[in-house]
């Protein structure tokens, strides 16, 4: 079985420019969770989506936004990037009812904001 | 959500039982203690919970006191494969997040 794909694994945007980070989970898993990690810290939680709906949202700018398709994969949108964006952004799928050990993630996608 | 607090780094040598601790002096009552490990590059990777008492897998003992103020994380005889950044995470079993605090780097030398 495949984990949690993401695409690209790499990507290199200059300050100002929009990106788009996609996310395709576990087969079966109907949630999706995006976090940002940037060097030497953990990773912070940006969004959750359940079934397409959004579920919980952590402490980051509407620059910052996503979606879920029916398909379940998902993106993440960044507008207006600030060289402050550049981070590894991960994606994790959680199976229905699943808890904190549920969680697979995949290996994230590394943003360079130059 | 429970703050946790975990020492930065740790070094240590291939064949050695390395034990890490967690403080969590503000638990709740539901929370549950989760561990994952982090490669570089990699994403972060489920490696035990518990609640209370000793809970053991085959990657690692997870070992929690009657006050639950703390645990600590027993990886027996590690490898180099073994050089990561463990994360103790606190919270409720089915939260809709997880929050990572910085982390231990754990460095293993042959």
């Amino acid at each position: 079985d495949a984990g949690v794909t993401q695409s690209p694994t790499h990507l290199i945007k200059t300050r100002g420019q929009h990106v788009t980070l996609r996310c395709s989970p576990i087969s079966g898993h109907k949630s999706v969770s995006w976090y940002q990690q940037v060097l030497g810290q953990g990773p912070q939680f940006i969004f959750q989506y359940y079934e397409k709906e959004e579920r919980g949202r952590g402490n980051f700018p509407d620059r910052f936004s996503a979606r879920q398709f029916p398909n379940y994969s998902s993106e993440l949108n960044v507008n207006a990037l600030l060289l402050g964006d550049s981070a590894l952004y991960l994606c994790a799928s959680l199976a229905a009812g699943g808890f904190a050990y549920g969680y697979t993630f995949g290996s994230g996608t590394r943003l360079t904001v130059v | 959500l429970a703050k946790t607090t975990q020492p930065i780094s740790m070094d240590s040598y291939e064949g050695q039982e390395v034990n890490i601790t967690c403080s969590h002096n503000n638990i709740a009552t539901n929370d549950y203690i989760t561990w994952y490990q982090q490669f570089p590059s990699q994403g972060p990777r489920f490696i035990i919970q518990g609640y209370k008492t000793k809970v053991t897998n085959e990657v690692a003992s997870l070992f929690i006191p009657a006050d639950r103020k703390s645990s600590t994380l027993s990886l027996p005889r590690v490898s180099l494969s073994d050089t990561a950044v463990y994360y103790c995470l606190v919270g409720v079993d089915n939260t809709d997040k997880l929050i990572f605090g910085t982390g231990t780097r754990l460095q293993v030398f042959p």
